[in-house]
């Protein structure tokens, strides 16, 4: 067991540009969450799947975001036309449904700049 | 929706000193998870507690169900100590989004 992966890291980019970011969530992991932190809060969430099926939206997803599991593995969170308040650490947990009530474990989160 | 507040929100204490930090959330939960955020924006899992007591080491948890409010306790704190530590409850039943508080952000001096 590896643990929740996330790349990249670190991203910078100029504003309206388009950037991707993957989650590889823990194998035997079938719910996946995203979360947006911004500084000195705590992470606010944003979306979440359910093997492929992507359960719930935040209203702070604008329809600039969009996120897919497509063989309910790994994820991404694609922003399109990126805006400065876009810049925040962007972390991905699972968990899993075996249990009803399990530990989500986050991975070490993508930090954003957008310039 | 359901509301965490932690306190205090800042926290300095001498290496060895120990320490007390409060989470309270408006309604009844079914899961509560204390994490530390490393320097570095990692969210490390300390206690998965939903009620009871439970114990690792120099820390321990608390949680009130009944009353609404868990406890973190730090004892013999040390350097490395020092971060953010976040409650957060999941906000329906079933492994569904965790709610987080603000965090309190723990400096740790030698």
């Amino acid at each position: 067991d590896t643990g929740v992966s996330q790349d990249p890291r670190h991203k910078i980019t100029k504003r309206g540009q388009n950037v991707t970011f993957r989650c590889d969530p823990i194998s035997e992991h079938n719910r996946l969450y995203w979360y947006r932190q911004t500084l000195g809060q705590g992470p606010e969430f944003l979306t979440y799947f359910q093997n492929e099926a992507q359960l719930e939206k935040s209203r702070l997803l604008s329809d600039r975001f969009s996120a897919e599991r497509p063989k309910g593995s790994f994820s991404t969170l694609e922003i399109q036309r990126t805006e400065q308040g876009d810049s925040a650490m962007y972390l991905c947990a699972s968990s899993s449904d075996r249990v009803f009530y399990d530990t989500q474990y986050f991975g070490p989160g993508t930090r954003l700049t957008v310039l | 929706g359901i509301q965490v507040e932690q306190s205090p929100p800042d926290l300095i204490l001498q290496e060895g000193a120990n320490s007390t930090l409060r989470c309270n959330f408006s309604d009844s939960v079914n899961n509560l998870q204390w994490f530390h955020q490393n320097p570095w924006g990692q969210l490390i899992n300390l206690f998965y507690i939903p009620s009871g007591t439970k114990q690792n080491g120099r820390l321990s948890a608390t949680t009130v169900a009944t009353e609404r409010y868990s406890l973190l306790y730090i004892s013999s704190s040390q350097t490395t100590d020092s971060g953010v530590y976040f409650c957060a409850v999941e906000r329906d039943s079933g492994n569904t989004p965790l709610v987080f508080g603000k965090g309190t952000r723990l400096s740790v001096i030698a």
